[in-house]
C-alpha cells in the first residue's frame, strides 16, 4: 500500500521567508511524485512532478523539489516566498494503476 | 481547450437521499479518478474509470458508485447519504500512460444535512 506523510500541518512566515515542506511516502516500487497547490477557492494546480532522471525538480513559481530516493521523501523549497504563496500544499505518490495518493496537506500562511 | 469540469459545483442533499455528481475530463484524457475532500483533509482516492470500467477502487462502501461513458465523461453517485459524506468531491482525469499528471476539476461541494 502507498502512503504520504507531510510533517508540517501548519506553518506560518514572513515574506522573504526560505520554506521547506516536507513530504515522505511509502511504497515499494517505481513512483511518481507530486506536489499540488490549493489556493483559496481554487482547485487543485500542479506545481512540479517527478517521474525520472534528475532528482531536484523546478516547478512553477520558483518552487522546486528533490526526490532522495533513500529517504523516500520529496520535500518541496522556495527560496523566498511571497503573499501570494499563502495556500494549502499537498505532497502526492502515484504507484502501478495512476493510484494517487495525498497527504494530509501543509497550511502555509506568508504574512507581509 | 476545457480543462476537467464538473457539475453541480455545490449541491445540499437530505440524509437517506442519493445524488450524481458529474465530470467531463480534460479533452484527449481518457482516464477520470473521483476523490472526496472532507475539510481539513487530503484527497481520498475513492475510485478510477478507464475503457467504461472501474479499475481501481480506494477504502470506500459500495454506497459509493460510479459509471464512465464512451466519450469519458463520468458519474460518481452516492446513495443512502450520511452526514459525514459532505466533502468536496474532485474529479481528476489524465491518460493511461503512467508519465503524466491528473488534472483536477474544482470540484463539487455537497453538504448532507
Amino acid at each position: 500500500a502507498q502512503s504520504v506523510s507531510q510533517h508540517n500541518h501548519h506553518v506560518i512566515l514572513s515574506e522573504a521567508a526560505s520554506l521547506e515542506l516536507g513530504c515522505n511516502y511509502s511504497y515499494g516500487g517505481t513512483v511518481n511524485l507530486f506536489w499540488y497547490v490549493q489556493y483559496p477557492g481554487q482547485h487543485l494546480q500542479l506545481l512540479l512532478k517527478y517521474f525520472s532522471g534528475d532528482p531536484l525538480v523546478k516547478g512553477i513559481k520558483g518552487f522546486e523539489a528533490e526526490f532522495i530516493k533513500s529517504k523516500f521523501s520529496f520535500n518541496l523549497r522556495k527560496p523566498s516566498v511571497q503573499w501570494s504563496d499563502t495556500a494549502e500544499y499537498f505532497c502526492a505518490v502515484r504507484g502501478r494503476y495512476q493510484k494517487v495518493t495525498f497527504g494530509t496537506g501543509t497550511k502555509l500562511q506568508v504574512i507581509p | 481547450d476545457a480543462g476537467v469540469t464538473q457539475s453541480p459545483t455545490h449541491l445540499i442533499k437530505t440524509r437517506g437521499q442519493q445524488v450524481t455528481l458529474r465530470c467531463s475530463p480534460k479533452s484527449g484524457h481518457d482516464t477520470v479518478s473521483w476523490y472526496q475532500q472532507a475539510l481539513g483533509q487530503g484527497p481520498q482516492f475513492i475510485f478510477q474509470y478507464y475503457e467504461e470500467e472501474e479499475r481501481q477502487r480506494g477504502n470506500f462502501p459500495d454506497r459509493f458508485s460510479g459509471h464512465q461513458f464512451p466519450n469519458y465523461s463520468s458519474e460518481l453517485n452516492v446513495n443512502a447519504l450520511l452526514l459525514g459524506d459532505s466533502a468536496l468531491y474532485l474529479c481528476a482525469s489524465s491518460l493511461r500512460d503512467v508519465n503524466t499528471e491528473a488534472f483536477f476539476g474544482q470540484g463539487t461541494r455537497l453538504t448532507v444535512v
